[in-house]
């Protein structure tokens, strides 16, 4: 089983909420990433977390707060979102190795996200 | 600098019609190499990969890709396309140890024409 789920498909949000992203694998993965797509364009980086840390965090603005609360999930806390924020964002996950990952990464569907 | 590059943006060809797309890294070392494939509002599904040994690469859905260490390239192929192919491709490149980082290229959007 491949498989990496996140709720909700669909957001919608105001400038003002707080909204919650979620990914979940049973893989055993222990890296699992977020990355933010735009239209026709390549996904982005944003977060990598390995063994329940966060390993990289690729400069994304503080209005998005990950979080790893077990080695399954993986949630992206959201909040004073920017229109510009819109997009597609995606959670991956992939093996380890000696704590470093070199493996292939398997995608969720992704959460649209359109913010108003 | 390290970088992928998909010369083409948007590629249309008729079903049953053989398919080529093209994917050159520039990387200091040979990386791993893989493709994905995004029908629209999905995730990513990985088409094939290559970590080393036999540089044919088969994968799923019919398709297979070949590295080519001199020219730098890991280009996919597919014989007769179908229209349920018609999606957008990447093809991605990762350091063998070291970052977890994924190297994207800019994505090949396929037309297939019934």
């Amino acid at each position: 089983d491949t498989e990496v789920t996140q709720t909700p498909k669909h957001l919608v949000m105001g400038m003002t909420n707080k909204k919650s992203l979620k990914c979940e694998q049973h893989m055993g993965h222990r890296a699992m990433y977020w990355y933010k797509q735009k239209a026709k364009k390549p996904p982005e980086l944003m977060f990598v977390y390995s063994y329940e840390k966060l390993s990289i965090n690729e400069s994304v603005p503080s209005r998005f707060s990950p979080e790893c609360p077990n080695s399954s999930l993986l949630n992206l806390h959201l909040h004073a979102l920017q229109p510009e924020d819109s997009a597609l964002y995606l959670c991956a996950s992939s093996r380890t190795s000696g704590g470093f990952v070199t493996d292939t990464q398997y995608f969720g569907p992704g959460t649209r996200l359109t913010v108003l | 600098a390290q970088s992928v590059t998909q010369p083409d943006i948007h590629i249309t060809v008729s079903e049953g019609a053989s398919l080529e797309l093209r994917c050159n890294y520039s990387y200091g070392a040979t990386p791993y190499l893989f493709w994905y494939v995004q029908s629209p509002g999905q995730g990513l599904q990985l088409l094939l990969k290559y970590f080393s040994g036999d540089t044919l690469v088969q994968g799923i859905k019919g398709f297979e890709a070949e590295f080519k260490r001199s020219q730098s390239s890991f280009n996919l192929r597919k014989p007769s396309v179908h229209w349920s192919d018609a999606a957008e491709y990447f093809c991605a490149v990762a350091p063998t140890s070291g970052t977890y980082k994924y190297i994207f290229g800019t994505g090949t959007r396929l037309k297939v024409l019934a």
